[in-house]
């Protein structure tokens, strides 16, 4: 079936440090990428999304790009700020016309000053 | 406010009891999901709906019960609850099922079981 693998956690980072977590899946047709974060105490929020092969999803600096080639959608940012901090899951929609969403395990993101 | 809404936030019971966690969205949302969340494992599917009276199983479903009579509310219940269903439960929306469009999630319901 359908799977996402993140890179394992914590990611410890200083403040302006560039950031990636690596996703890779394995799913059967085209599905759209997610990427989703929370915060603290809150739910899920949706930080970007792919539909796409080669579509680059993009928000609050955090970029993201559908690789169909290598079955990736690794996050990346240039410069982490301590409020970044946060837990981070990749995931996807296999379009079977439910919306379900598959999710990585999560990443765990800590910037400090 | 607009949004989905989980009650209660938190909650303690013993194993064996039942117990009744809520959802409620002010969308409209035509799909609804609950999730449960656990360390190593992301949030995994435990059920779904794609309209009220329309409801199906996820990748976890052994142990709970849901309905949904009206389009706003999905309620997830635990008939006998166990230990290894401590977790933290997510209630998510979306608009649509086509897998475009994200899906809204709640705050979610951390419940201990002991």
């Amino acid at each position: 079936g359908d799977s996402v693998t993140q890179m394992e956690g914590p990611v410890t980072l200083s403040e302006e440090a560039f950031l990636t977590i690596n996703c890779t899946y394995t799913a059967t047709g085209y599905p759209s990428l997610f990427w989703y974060v929370q915060y603290p105490g809150e739910g899920l929020q949706l930080l970007l999304k792919a539909t796409k092969a080669d579509d680059k999803g993009s928000n609050k600096g955090f970029e993201a790009t559908y690789r169909k080639e290598t079955t990736s959608f690794h996050l990346e940012k240039g410069s982490v700020q301590v409020s970044d901090s946060a837990v981070y899951f990749c995931a996807l929609s296999d379009r079977s016309n439910t919306g379900k969403l598959i999710f990585g395990q999560g990443t765990t993101l800590q910037v400090k000053p | 406010d607009a949004g989905i809404t989980q009650s209660p936030r938190y909650k303690i019971t013993e194993t064996g009891r039942q117990v009744t966690l809520m959802c409620h969205q002010t969308w409209s949302h035509s799909y609804m999901f609950w999730y449960r969340q656990d360390l190593g494992h992301g949030l995994r599917l435990i059920y779904y709906s794609a309209a009220a009276d329309i409801t199906d199983k996820g990748e976890v479903p052994d142990g709970y019960v849901v309905s949904r009579s009206k389009t706003e509310n999905f309620p997830l219940t635990l008939e006998s609850a166990t230990r290894s269903q401590t977790s933290v439960y997510f209630c998510a929306s979306s608009e649509v099922g086509d897998g475009y469009q994200p899906q809204h999630f709640g705050d979610g319901t951390r419940l201990s079981i002991l």
